[in-house]
């Protein structure tokens, strides 16, 4: 079946401005996660969410980064008056949830690029 | 807090070699997970190998198999008849089954090139 994916696979933005990115995970996964990949950071946990229950936040490294996720499906992270700090490839990842599996499936990222 | 250490940034094998790729981990909990994950230039990270620690087998999965020493807190990976495809970045990751959100700790990953 199909895979995690993500959109847009790149994106180049201005500093200051507000930017979304999006995450569609495979069909029946209750679990999604979203990630950062950086070269001084490696890659960190942001958020996560499982079924209807509140998301997880506490990876968030600032109050400029939200997500949300619509339905039980898609999720929509935000970057807000991006920063250069924010350059960065973002991975989504969804798992079938507690207790079932929990092996996680990546979407191939989205390259952020802050100038 | 779980932390994972990778000390190999970066390591190269010859075709149809062997190669191994070391992890370690610290936790104070009994009951995790290990996982290895491979990320090719596409960027798509893609899962190698898991291994519940509460199993003493080692596992394989073809040519990639783990030596899970659970007291040392080692997990490293073992390639057999290594191929160009296998050119990747690494990841050893962690997970932990308890708790709110069961993310992954990574390692900061080997880059690891095989030679023709």
């Amino acid at each position: 079946g199909a895979g995690v994916s993500q959109s847009p696979s790149n994106k180049v933005t201005e500093k200051g401005k507000d930017v979304e990115l999006r995450c569609d995970p495979i069909s029946g996964h209750t679990a999604l996660y979203w990630y950062r990949q950086s070269l001084g950071q490696g890659l960190e946990f942001l958020i996560y969410f499982q079924g209807n229950s509140a998301p997880d936040k506490s990876g968030l490294p600032s109050d400029r980064f939200s997500a949300e996720r619509t339905g039980g499906s898609v999720s929509t992270l935000t970057i807000q008056r991006t920063q250069q700090e924010d350059s960065a490839v973002y991975l989504c990842a969804s798992s079938l949830g507690v207790g079932v599996s929990y092996e996680q499936y990546f979407g191939p990222g989205t390259r952020l690029t802050v100038t | 807090a779980q932390t994972v250490t990778q000390s190999q940034p970066e390591m190269s094998v010859q075709e149809a070699e062997t190669v191994t790729l070391s992890c370690t981990y610290d936790t104070s909990e009994n009951n995790y997970y290990l996982f290895w994950y491979k990320q090719p230039p596409s960027r798509q990270m893609i899962l190698v190998i898991r291994q519940e620690a509460y199993k003493q087998q080692n596992a394989t999965e073809n040519r990639f198999s783990v030596n899970f020493q659970k007291a040392a807190k080692s997990f490293s990976l073992k390639i057999s008849d290594s191929q160009l495809g296998d050119t990747a970045m690494y990841f050893c990751a962690l997970t932990l089954p308890s708790g709110s959100a069961r993310q992954l700790t990574f390692g900061s990953g080997t880059q690891l090139t095989v030679l023709p």
